[in-house]
């Protein structure tokens, strides 16, 4: 158990469908990372938030957002869902920026139908 | 921009040593990651490589060659509990401290 919680566990929607995805980092991590993971394309880095703020974009559609709140957890937003976002969905935390390893939670799996 | 190539697929024996090889390119390198990731599951820390050598962390050891944008995991004395896809990850400069992983290596340890 690495510390991170995601919830949930798994979802199933439809397209053009919205959903959201929580992440609870460890205590004490300031930084969280969302990674999007598909049988096609690996395990694909989306974006990253510190404490609160945005800290890099990756590979992130603009159909998607996430968001890290003051009591650090983070969401992400998934809305306009084609069957190509079907994947798993990890998000990992960090102490800070710098600290080279990366906890990842147990993942969501979506499913779009 | 980055690319990062690893085998698809390797077999081993349980007892036998296996080398995982990992080739990339990158601006702005920043440091090699190698995580473990059992079907279904989280990946999980294995190694971290961002100066040129050999690192050992008992049954696993890994190598950097910066200059040859090379890294390869070695696995020793396989076990069973060893197959799992093993994913080889890179940090740019520019991309923050965010991860690029290439696709894995998925590795079978047979009896």
């Amino acid at each position: 158990d690495s510390g991170v919680t995601q919830t949930p566990k798994h979802l199933i929607t439809a397209t053009g469908q919205r959903v959201t995805l929580r992440c609870s980092p460890r205590s004490g991590d300031l930084s969280v990372y969302w990674y999007q993971q598909s049988l096609d394309q690996g395990l694909q880095f989306l974006i990253q938030y510190y404490n609160g703020e945005e800290r890099a974009k990756g590979n992130i559609l603009e159909r998607f957002s996430a968001q890290q709140f003051p009591d650090l957890h983070s969401e992400l937003n998934l809305s306009s869902l084609e069957l190509g976002d079907s994947a798993l969905y990890f998000c990992a935390s960090s102490v800070d920026p710098g600290d080279y390893e990366q906890y990842f939670g147990p993942g969501t799996r979506l499913t779009v139908t | 921009g980055q690319n990062i190539d690893q085998p698809t697929e390797m077999t081993a024996t349980e007892g036998a040593i296996v080398q995982i090889n990992c080739t990339y390119q990158t601006s702005g390198f920043n440091g090699l990651f190698w995580y473990q990731q059992h079907a279904g599951e989280a990946p999980t820390f294995l190694s971290y490589n961002v100066l040129d050598g050999l690192e050992e962390k008992g049954r696993f050891s890994s190598f950097l060659s910066r200059s040859k944008g090379y890294s390869y995991l070695l696995l020793k004395e396989l076990q069973m509990k060893d197959s799992a896809s093993y994913l080889c990850a890179v940090r740019e400069k520019q991309a923050g401290t965010a991860l690029i992983f290439g696709k894995g290596t998925t590795l079978s340890v047979s009896s």
